[in-house]
């Protein structure tokens, strides 16, 4: 079946850029998302990306896709300590109504 | 902005109490999910509806039932709980390129 995979913690230092992976399995994916989730609340929505797409900007955060490796990153440059929260990949086939599927998050976490 | 409010933050239930989480939208969304999420699992699909009154199971239903009266209110209920139904619950609805919209969480702890 359909999976997303992500590993399940970051850190990096602040100033520098993070660098969020997550791959998947289903071929038939439209859709890419990324989500932000910070202590306590509910998910909110990053970015996301069309699968007839290699890259999208926006302002500190770059997307990248690899189609062929079926390959997602999310870039966040200069990285602050508002950026500390969890960051899940997602992905939906088109032709489903319902089925987004979330990779398990990873945790980035800020050094000084 | 899209507004999905759950109405209840924290709560703490006894096991076999029953439990009702609310939530409302204010965007007109016609589709509406229940999702929970626990520790190294992301998110689970509970629910989901496509319009009112209808409803369909998601990946992990046991234990669970929902109802759709009106377009804008999508409720979660546990006829029984359990202390492995002890989780955050998101609602969320569903945009036009297919992107969720979550609400702040039900914690939910079952005692």
């Amino acid at each position: 079946g359909e999976d997303v995979e992500q590993s399940l913690f970051l850190s990096v230092r602040e100033g520098d850029s993070s660098v969020i992976n997550c791959t998947y399995t289903d071929s038939s994916s439209t859709y890419l998302y990324w989500y932000k989730q910070e202590p306590g609340a509910g998910l909110q929505l990053l970015t996301y990306i069309f699968s007839n797409m290699d890259m999208k900007q926006d302002q500190r955060l770059t997307v990248l896709l690899n189609k062929k490796d079926k390959h997602l990153s999310l870039r966040i440059a200069d990285t602050q300590t508002g950026d500390s929260a969890i960051y899940f990949c997602a992905e939906r086939d088109y032709s489903s109504a319902s089925k987004i599927i979330f990779g398990s998050g990873t945790r980035l976490s800020i050094r000084p | 902005d899209v507004k999905v409010t759950q109405s209840s933050r924290y709560l703490v239930k006894r096991t076999g109490e029953k439990v009702f989480l609310e939530c409302v939208q204010d965007m007109d969304h016609e589709n509406m999910f229940w999702y929970r999420q626990d520790p190294g699992l992301g998110l689970r699909l509970i629910y989901f509806s496509y319009d009112v009154k209808m409803k369909e199971k998601g990946d992990i239903p046991e234990g669970y039932s929902v109802s759709r009266e009106k377009k804008e209110r999508f409720s979660l209920i546990l006829e029984s709980a359990s202390t492995n139904q002890t989780s955050m619950y998101l609602c969320a609805t569903r945009g036009a390129t297919g992107e969720l919209f979550f609400g702040e969480g039900s914690r939910l702890t079952v005692l």
